[in-house]
């Protein structure tokens, strides 16, 4: 099935840790993005990628990490997890930066304990 | 700053007709996006506006006023499936989305 693929689907994690979140996609969208979701918030951008080999950083990048070694893969990494960045993890994908719409995986549900 | 503004609840009667409102004021303005979220699952596209005026698909409509920077989603015949939360997402000059919290859309018999 096309889409969006994300792993683990959900982690328990002691904070200090170093975690990677695997998200992989099989529409050779150019564009990859990677958000959190937070109760009463709106979706915020972490990290994003217009493009295999280039990264920028979004609204809140700090304690991430991103690489887009090639066009189907985009992990996110957390070098040190604080209780903070306990959230769910969206991943999402477009054509295009300024074309069209995001097709988002089925999410990651972090907790940092 | 960069502000999207919907209400955070709305309730409705399975069969009738609700119009959730998103009011925006972003740095520029590239096209606006609604969403889907059924709890616990991913955020699917609804619809896509970036003219002004009125974009109908079935049983979903979106309109776009951007002299106002003001949107709403028109849902009709209500079904129990409908009951989710709606996101609001504006593109702005950078091409980045900005979104809405969400409106939860709680339908009742």
């Amino acid at each position: 099935i096309a889409g969006i693929t994300q792993a683990p689907t959900s982690q328990i994690l002691a904070a200090g840790r170093r975690m990677t979140l695997r998200c992989t996609q099989d529409m050779r969208h150019n564009a990859m993005y990677w958000y959190r979701q937070d109760l009463g918030l709106g979706l915020r951008l972490i990290h994003y990628s217009n493009t295999a080999g280039t990264t920028g950083k979004g609204e809140v990048p700090d304690g991430y990490s991103v690489s887009r070694a090639n066009t189907d893969d985009f992990p996110l990494t957390l070098a040190s997890a604080v209780p903070s960045q306990t959230s769910v993890y969206f991943c999402a994908s477009s054509a295009g930066t300024d074309t069209g719409e995001l097709f988002f995986g089925e999410g990651s549900r972090l907790t940092v304990l | 700053g960069q502000n999207i503004d919907q209400p955070t609840e709305m309730t409705a009667t399975e069969g009738a007709i609700v119009q959730i409102n998103c009011t925006y004021q972003t740095s520029g303005f590239n096209g606006l996006f609604w969403y889907q979220q059924h709890a616990g699952e991913a955020p699917t596209f609804l619809s896509y506006n970036v003219l002004d005026g009125l974009e109908e698909k079935g049983r979903f409509s979106s309109f776009l006023s951007r002299s106002k920077g003001y949107s709403y989603l028109l849902l009709k015949e209500l079904q129990m499936k409908d009951s989710a939360s709606y996101l609001c997402a504006v593109r702005d000059s950078n091409y980045q989305l900005i979104w809405g919290a969400g409106t939860k859309l709680i339908i009742k018999p």
